[in-house]
């Protein structure tokens, strides 16, 4: 079947702008996760869903950045007022069962975005 | 927390070898540990995923192994190829949403 895709693929915005990430998870995950990796930072979490509810939101780095998800499945990562040091690949995955030690998350392709 | 470390950050070899990628961890009470693919530009791509119950799993030319009690992972290539340059990443869920937490990844070249 199909795996988790995301768009766009890149996306070039100009320092103080809203930007839209999307995601697509594989049909039937009830997880959903957001991460970014940046030069120098490596891989870090963003954000949880649970279905529609996000138990974790903790690793948001400011009051900037929200997602939702709608009906289970697609969601949304929201930055407003780009600054440059948002800069990154935002990348998506999704699991079955997460609270299963067999679980796997399965990643997108990554949304790389450049704020200028 | 959790803190994942991985040695060597780079590493070259000539085409054929068989090499050893670490991965070290700082709180034994882990649920799985996950080695991913990173190709420049791409996702992720799972590779192998050993459970906390088990010592090693296999996939073709891949072995990985897990030691809790010492906080350590390994991922054994055998007969390199020049296919298998890329980035590799270890990672291991915690937290109550079982965020994975990675390592910062060894760049691996294989040369023809």
């Amino acid at each position: 079947g199909a795996g988790v895709s995301q768009s766009p693929s890149n996306k070039v915005t100009e320092k103080g702008k809203d930007v839209e990430l999307r995601c697509d998870p594989i049909s039937g995950h009830t997880a959903l996760y957001w991460y970014r990796q940046s030069l120098g930072q490596g891989l870090e979490f963003l954000i949880y869903f649970q279905g529609n509810s996000a138990p974790d939101k903790s690793g948001l780095p400011s009051d900037r950045f929200s997602a939702e998800r709608t009906g289970g499945s697609v969601s949304t990562l929201t930055i407003q007022r780009t600054q440059q040091e948002d800069s990154a690949v935002y990348l998506c995955a999704s699991s079955a069962e997460p609270g299963l030690a067999g679980d796997t998350q399965y990643f997108g392709p990554g949304t790389r975005l450049t704020v200028l | 927390k959790q803190e994942v470390t991985q040695i060597p950050a780079a590493l070259s070899v000539p085409e054929g070898e068989n090499l050893v990628l670490n991965c070290s961890f700082t709180d034994s009470a882990i649920y799985n540990l996950q080695w991913f693919r990173q190709d420049p530009g791409k996702g992720l791509t799972s590779l192998l995923l050993i459970q906390s119950s088990q010592r090693e799993q296999t996939s073709g030319r891949l072995n990985a192994s897990l030691d809790k009690s010492s906080g350590r992972s390994t991922l054994y290539i055998a007969a390199s190829q020049p296919g298998d340059s890329a980035t590799y990443l270890c990672a291991t869920p915690s937290g109550s949403a079982r965020q994975l937490t990675f390592g910062s990844g060894t760049q691996l070249t294989v040369l023809p």
